[in-house]
């Protein structure tokens, strides 16, 4: 497809187990981008990739977050021992090259709602 | 801190009955500030970005403004197309994240 791939679509998961979540961003797009959006709320920044470097986690809330990209596409990210707190939607996005000053356009996925219960 | 705060949290029109969404925003050094339009169970998608004050962009029934403190989204003759939340976002200096207001949820009825 042409968009940013997002699965699963919905997860639920009981209060403690780990939750892995994956994103498959427009091919060539070089940057990778993991926001958090709470029911109401616009969507919050968690991590940012180049390529394969995550240059950024500075939005993470927590430990139990973590995100890879290995190969500089697909990027999956993990939650470990999930908390009630955790529920929310998780958003991929990518974007191409900074080639102009039009380079902060993000290409959303439909993301991943996650449920603890 | 980077903060934008969006108004109404909410919008009901009529068919045809244009209005404004405003999104006042407080940022060192504003890089750029964007709107964005999210359906119910998708991600944003892009519709502007504004780089300085004074500029505007416009599609379609949709017209971004920009100030030195805050941005307009003006809608003429909306439809019930046009319903959906509006995201209103920016980043400063060198900085690629992006901080989102709230959203505004803009009903238009037929």
């Amino acid at each position: 497809g042409a968009g940013v791939s997002q699965s699963p679509r919905y997860k639920v998961a009981k209060r403690g187990q780990d939750v892995a979540l994956r994103c498959d961003p427009i091919s060539g797009h070089v940057s990778l981008f993991w926001y958090q959006q709470a029911l109401g709320q616009g969507p919050e920044f968690l991590t940012y990739f180049q390529n394969e470097a995550q240059l950024d986690k500075s939005g993470l809330p927590s430990d139990r977050f973590f995100a890879e990209r290995p190969e500089g596409s697909v990027s999956t990210l993990k939650i470990q021992r999930t908390q009630q707190e955790d529920s929310a939607v998780y958003l991929c996005a990518s974007s191409p090259p900074y080639a102009d000053r039009g380079g902060e356009k993000l290409f959303f996925g439909s993301g991943t709602q996650l449920s603890v219960l | 801190e980077d903060q934008v705060t969006q108004s109404p949290e909410a919008l009901r029109l009529q068919e045809g009955e244009s209005s404004s969404l405003n999104c006042s925003y407080t940022v060192s050094g504003l890089r750029g500030l964007f709107w964005y339009r999210q359906d119910p169970g998708k991600g944003p998608e892009f519709l502007f970005t504004l780089y300085s004050a004074g500029e505007e962009k416009e599609k379609e029934r949709l017209k971004a403004t920009l100030t030195k403190k805050e941005s307009f989204l003006h809608i003429t003759a909306p439809k019930p197309e046009d319903s959906a939340t509006y995201l209103c976002a920016v980043s400063r200096g060198s900085n690629y994240k992006l901080t989102f207001g709230k959203g505004t949820l803009l009903t238009v009825n037929p």
